[in-house]
């Protein structure tokens, strides 16, 4: 299964865009990107996912780069109520294995 | 829509007590999921039901949890006896399939003294 790395923690200014980058260089060509996020005291809430291209829905937008190596989830006017820890999760198609590293804590600051 | 509902949402008990958690995931949902979150970590995978079938249960410790799902709608988690390190946020989550969107409920806090 793929890996992802993300940084420990970021911080970003309330009504700025919050970028939040992922790497999985192991990423397979069949296997999708899932964002998640946690905010205190819930459990993960859904935000988007991809394979290829870029996706955008209501609550933010996934960049994936040509190589598929590494992805940003933007959120495109952060408020205080984005504050939570972002996951980024690589699945195989068909398959039910979600594997949670540790996230970014996403802090946005009045 | 109502999302994955679970309970209780806190529950303190002391080592050695059984303990147990309901979840009922959102209506038409086949697979349904139990995970656990310690501190500081990312939610890890328990078991895995499709329908009333515990379909990957690799993860679960057996010796003192059981999960069961009658029916296929509800399911619930048993931990017995309790641990000191059994203390950790407890998850529950549901998708269409096995390869769809897992959409999660709220958790149950659990704190074993």
């Amino acid at each position: 299964d793929a890996k992802t790395t993300q940084p420990t923690s970021m911080d970003c200014a309330e009504g700025r865009a919050a970028n939040l980058p992922c790497n999985h260089s192991t990423i397979s060509g069949n296997e999708y990107v899932y964002w998640y996020r946690q905010i205190h005291s819930q459990g993960p809430q859904y935000i988007i996912h991809g394979l290829k291209n870029n996706e955008t829905n209501e609550m933010a937008s996934l960049i994936i780069t040509e190589d598929r190596k590494s992805s940003t989830l933007i959120l495109p006017h952060a408020t205080l109520r984005d504050t939570a820890v972002y996951y980024c999760i690589v699945r195989p198609p068909g398959t039910y294995k979600y594997i949670f590293g540790t996230g970014t804590r996403l802090k946005v600051l009045a | 829509e109502a999302g994955v509902v679970q309970s209780p949402r806190y529950k303190i008990i002391e080592k050695k007590q059984p303990v147990a958690f309901w979840c009922n995931p959102i209506s038409g949902h086949n697979t349904l999921y139990w995970y656990l979150q310690n501190l500081g970590q990312g939610p890890e995978l328990l078991i895995r039901y499709e329908n009333e079938e515990a379909v990957d249960d690799s993860q679960l410790p057996k010796d003192r949890f059981s999960a069961e799902r009658l029916k296929g709608v509800d399911s619930t988690l048993k931990i017995q006896p309790a641990e000191l390190g059994d203390s950790a946020v407890y998850l529950c989550a549901s998708s269409l399939g096995p390869g769809d969107t897992q959409y999660f409920g709220p958790g149950t806090r659990l704190t074993v003294l």
